[in-house]
């Protein structure tokens, strides 16, 4: 069974600081990774996603992951933040289970707060 | 256009009432899924449904009973509820072969 950690459950941080944030997975076959923001009151929206191809990974609002498969882990970062970012950031990994779907187990996920 | 809709945003109910949660996509996808998020805590998966059929339940009690009447609706039944089954219930959909999830706002659940 696949699982994901995230190492930060709350990070506070000033605006134009830069943010990383910590994700490792577990999982014996062929790996999707998510990043998914949900901002306060609002849906879970997609930030980024690694399939296959160049490990480095860029997505919406200036955020980038890096996929590291000997580390086991797709860490997400932005160089500089704002207060806008403050949100919870959930890291996913999706299983494919032949003919039955697909199966996304989240992370425990990261509250940032970005001082103005 | 990408956009999950769920019905209602707020739901109170006892635990002795009979109440359906609505998902609704036109994005053409097939296959929906039915997520509970405690606060402060991850969506786990409940349900997944391939082609109107459900093919993934992830041991969920009886008492929450998922319909997918076609392949834009996705409903979840819900009786005789507890108190500890108060959460945010996200539905999501992604096109068949294509992993990427697309989420609903959510219902907001209150079990008294």
């Amino acid at each position: 069974a696949q699982s994901v950690s995230q190492h930060n459950h709350h990070v506070i941080l000033s605006e134009a600081a830069s943010l990383e944030l910590g994700c490792n997975y577990s999982y014996g076959g062929t790996v999707n990774l998510f990043w998914y923001v949900q901002y306060p009151g609002q849906h879970l929206q997609l930030l980024l996603k690694y399939f296959s191809g160049d490990p480095l990974v860029k997505g919406i609002k200036g955020f980038e992951a890096e996929f590291i498969k000997s580390k086991f882990s797709f860490n997400l970062r932005k160089p500089s933040v704002q207060w806008s970012d403050t949100a919870e950031y959930f890291c996913a990994v999706n299983a494919r289970i032949k003919a039955a779907g697909n199966k996304l187990t989240f992370g425990g996920g990261t509250r940032v707060l970005v001082k103005p | 256009d990408t956009e999950v809709t769920q019905t209602p945003k707020h739901l109170v109910m006892g635990m002795t009432n009979k109440k359906s949660l609505k998902c609704e996509q036109h994005m053409g996808h097939r296959a929906m899924y039915w997520y509970k998020q405690k606060a402060k805590k991850p969506p786990e998966l409940m349900f997944v449904y391939s082609y109107e059929k459900l093919s993934i339940n992830e041991s969920v009690p009886s008492r929450f009973s998922p319909e997918c009447p076609n392949s834009s609706l996705l409903n979840l039944h819900l009786h005789a509820l507890q108190p500890e089954d108060s959460a945010l219930y996200l539905c999501a959909s992604s096109q068949w072969g294509e992993e990427t999830q697309y989420f609903g706002p959510g219902t907001r659940l209150l079990v008294l």
